[in-house]
């Protein structure tokens, strides 16, 4: 069956890295765009962006640029966000989600992971 | 791009119908048939729950429907059931080939 295995939570101090993984399983990778999604604490979903599974080319949303970068490891079939100099911020829970070329909805979805940023 | 427009809260006791609605604009809901519904149970991952305005994915009730006019979309419950309650967002593609979500609305099953 199909399904996105995403990595542990994260405790992470200010200035620190991240990287958030999430595996793929049930269905050919590159069969679809992942995307990634955040959640703060008690507040709604933000589409952060996705990667072309094919060519690895990631598109960053407004607000997510400079720090944060998508990655693939398709012989595992695994796609990553890490984020550099983690901020305060950052404390979410982040989800990966898949697209089918062709659609734009998210059918199937991470269990999300929490990463929180704390001194 | 600015987060689409939901009520905070709606409410509705079981057997009841329910809608909640998703206000864009006409570079996201209005311009296209791109509409989606998520529903969120706490400390849980969103489910899809309607595709394309009004399509339903295999396995959700037909006790949900879509509809959309102009730049609002809603999403109908019927029957209302306790499970339910939960939180829905909004979504739609945009024409700067990106995704926003609407704020999210909480629904409470009185």
């Amino acid at each position: 069956q199909v399904q996105l295995v995403q990595s542990g939570s994260e405790l992470k101090k200010p200035g620190a890295s991240v990287r958030v993984s999430c595996k793929a399983s049930g269905f050919t990778l590159t069969s679809y765009a992942m995307n990634w999604v955040r959640q703060a604490p008690g507040q709604g979903l933000e589409w952060m962006g996705w990667i072309n599974t094919n060519t690895g080319n990631p598109t960053y949303a407004q607000g997510f640029t400079g720090r944060f970068v998508f990655s693939l490891d398709t012989s595992v079939s695994t796609a990553y966000l890490q984020i550099s100099s983690l901020e305060a911020e950052d404390t979410a829970v982040y989800f990966c989600t898949r697209a089918a070329y062709g659609s734009h909805w998210f059918d199937y979805w991470g269990q999300g992971t929490l990463v929180t940023v704390s001194s | 791009q600015s987060a689409l427009t939901q009520p905070a809260s709606v409410s509705g006791s079981p057997g009841q119908s329910i809608t909640i609605s998703c206000t864009g604009t006409s570079s996201d809901v209005g311009g296209y048939n791109y509409v989606f519904w998520y529903q969120q149970h706490p400390g849980k991952a969103p489910k899809l729950m309607i595709y394309d305005v009004n399509n339903r994915p295999s396995g959700v009730s037909n006790r949900f429907s879509g509809s959309k006019s102009a730049n609002t979309a809603s999403l109908t419950i019927s029957g209302l059931q306790a499970e339910d309650e939960a939180d829905y967002y909004c979504s739609s593609y945009t024409s700067s080939n990106s995704h926003v979500f609407g704020g999210g609305t909480k629904l409470t099953v009185l």
